[in-house]
């Protein structure tokens, strides 16, 4: 059975960055067949996408927040990170991260979420 | 950039059917996906690739997508389906767009 774990700081104060790790277990995160993603949800508000990443380190990122982040793989651990700079109070979210099956064909793609982790509340506060 | 929009809420009596909409341009080209999201719980996949149910998914859950609109069905619906209900799919001006979310009340 596949796990994702979320783990980091809950506390991050304005302007600084914010960084999270997801660590996988039950599968690989060299998997080809599956990119790995974080979504965020502000509390009482819908989910918002934050970015992908290939093993290979192939990255998308939504283009309101590309400025700010960076995602990263560590394959030998498992293990994916976000950081995202100059946090502010708009960041404050319960952050997921997730792996996102899916292809490409036709001009088109399909992209699912079919695993998620349990979530971890990042507050931006001083 | 794209948007996906879905009606606030949705209410209706046990063993009736519930639909949620979800509308976007030219939705039917796109692959739609659905997830489900309890209070305090992080969200679940019903419904990808606009009608296919992941391993697990009861029988009561479908999908269908036609031009602008994809429509979530239950059928029969249950106390424990009381949920949020996002939308998802991928457009190449943001890659991945979730909607807003419907409140699924079961009276």
């Amino acid at each position: 059975q596949l796990l994702l774990q979320e783990s980091g700081p809950g506390l991050v104060k304005p302007s600084e960055t914010l960084s999270l790790t997801c660590t996988v277990s039950g599968g690989s995160i060299s998997n080809t067949a599956y990119f790995w993603g974080w979504i965020r949800q502000p509390p009482g508000k819908g989910l918002e996408w934050v970015g992908s990443i290939f093993y290979s380190a192939t990255t998308y990122y939504n283009p309101s927040l590309e400025s700010r982040v960076t995602l990263s793989v560590d394959t030998s651990k498992n293990q994916f990170s976000l950081r995202l700079s100059s946090v502010t109070a708009a960041d404050t979210a319960v952050y997921y991260c997730a792996r996102r099956g899916g292809f490409c064909s036709g001009g088109s793609c399909s992209f699912h979420f079919d695993s998620w982790g349990q979530g971890t509340l990042v507050t931006v506060s001083t | 950039s794209y948007e996906l929009t879905q009606p606030p809420s949705v209410s209706v009596s046990p063993g009736q059917t519930a639909s949620f909409t979800c509308s976007g341009d030219k939705l039917v080209r796109k692959f739609v996906s659905w997830y489900q999201q309890k209070p305090g719980q992080s969200p679940v996949l019903v419904i990808y690739q606009h009608s296919k149910r992941p391993s697990g998914i009861p029988e009561r859950f479908s999908g269908s997508t036609s031009g602008n609109t994809a429509t979530l069905t239950i059928s029969g619906t249950q106390a424990i389906d009381e949920a949020d209900y996002y939308c998802q799919a991928w457009d190449s001006s943001i890659y991945v767009v979730f909607g807003g979310g419907t409140k699924l009340t079961v009276l």
